[in-house]
C-alpha cells in the first residue's frame, strides 16, 4: 500500500456543484494532513490543514479527517472553473516529513 | 510578507553537465525543504534542513546530488553530473519549524530542469 493514495482523475463536476476529493493513507502517515492546489505549471499552494478527527471549514472548502478509517477528504462547494487544478494530499510522519499523494486532477465544467 | 524565492526558474542542460539551484525561504522560517516533482507525480522530498543541519536526506541520490544551507537561511541544491531522469521541477519549501505537528509548508515557484 502506498503511504498516501489518491485517484488521479480527472474528476469532472459541473459549475456550482460540490467536488469531493479523497485520500487514504497508511499507518506510516498519521499525524497531520494537508491539501494543496496546484495549477498547471505552478507550484503547490496550501489550501487547508487538518490535525484532528472531524470537519474543518474555510470558506467554500471543508476538510474531513477520519483516523479510524485512515481517510481524509476535501469538499469544494459551489465549484468554479477557476478551481480546475490538481489537488495534492499530504500527510506528515513521525519525523514531520510530508509524504504527498500523486494528486487528483479536478475539472470544473462551465 | 515575501514568499519563498527560487532561481533560476528554468534551466536546460546536457546530460553529464552540472547545475545549481538557489532558494531563499520565508523570513524566520527555520526549516527548509527541497523536493523533486516529476510530471504527473506528487513532490518527493530530497532533503530537509532544520536551521543549517540536515534532518532527513534519505531520498537524496548522494552520488550526484548535494545540498547545503551554510548560514541557516538560503540554500543551494547541486546536481553533478546530471542524468536524463533528473528532468523535473525542483521545489523549495519552508516552514516555521519542522519539529511540530502544525508545520505548514509554503512552496517557492520552482525551477524547471530539462536534461537533454
Amino acid at each position: 500500500q502506498k503511504e498516501v493514495e489518491q485517484n488521479s482523475g480527472p474528476l469532472s463536476v459541473p459549475e456550482g456543484a460540490i467536488a469531493s476529493l479523497n485520500c487514504t493513507y497508511s499507518d506510516r502517515v498519521s499525524q497531520s494532513f494537508f491539501w494543496y492546489r496546484q495549477y498547471s505549471g505552478k507550484s503547490p499552494e496550501l489550501i487547508m490543514s487538518i490535525y484532528s478527527n472531524g470537519d474543518k471549514e474555510d470558506g467554500r472548502f471543508t476538510a474531513q479527517l477520519n483516523k479510524a478509517s485512515q481517510y481524509v477528504s476535501l469538499l469544494i462547494r459551489d465549484s468554479q472553473p477557476s478551481d480546475s487544478a490538481t489537488y495534492l494530499c499530504a500527510g506528515s510522519s513521525g519525523t514531520y516529513k510530508y509524504i504527498f499523494g500523486t494528486g487528483t486532477r479536478l475539472k470544473v465544467l462551465a | 510578507e515575501a514568499g519563498v524565492a527560487q532561481s533560476p526558474r528554468y534551466k536546460i542542460i546536457e546530460k553529464r553537465q552540472s547545475v545549481a539551484f538557489w532558494c531563499n525561504p520565508i523570513s524566520g522560517h527555520a526549516t527548509l525543504y527541497w523536493y523533486q516533482q516529476i510530471l504527473g507525480q506528487g513532490p518527493k522530498l530530497l532533503i530537509q534542513f532544520q536551521n543549517n543541519g540536515v534532518v532527513d536526506d534519505s531520498q537524496l541520490p548522494k552520488d550526484r546530488f548535494s545540498a547545503e544551507r551554510l548560514k541557516g537561511v538560503d540554500s543551494t541544491l547541486k546536481i553533478q553530473p546530471a542524468k536524463l531522469e533528473d528532468s523535473a521541477v525542483y521545489l523549495c519549501a519552508s516552514s516555521l519549524s519542522g519539529g511540530a505537528v502544525y508545520n505548514e509548508q509554503f512552496f517557492g515557484p520552482g525551477t524547471r530542469l530539462t536534461v537533454l
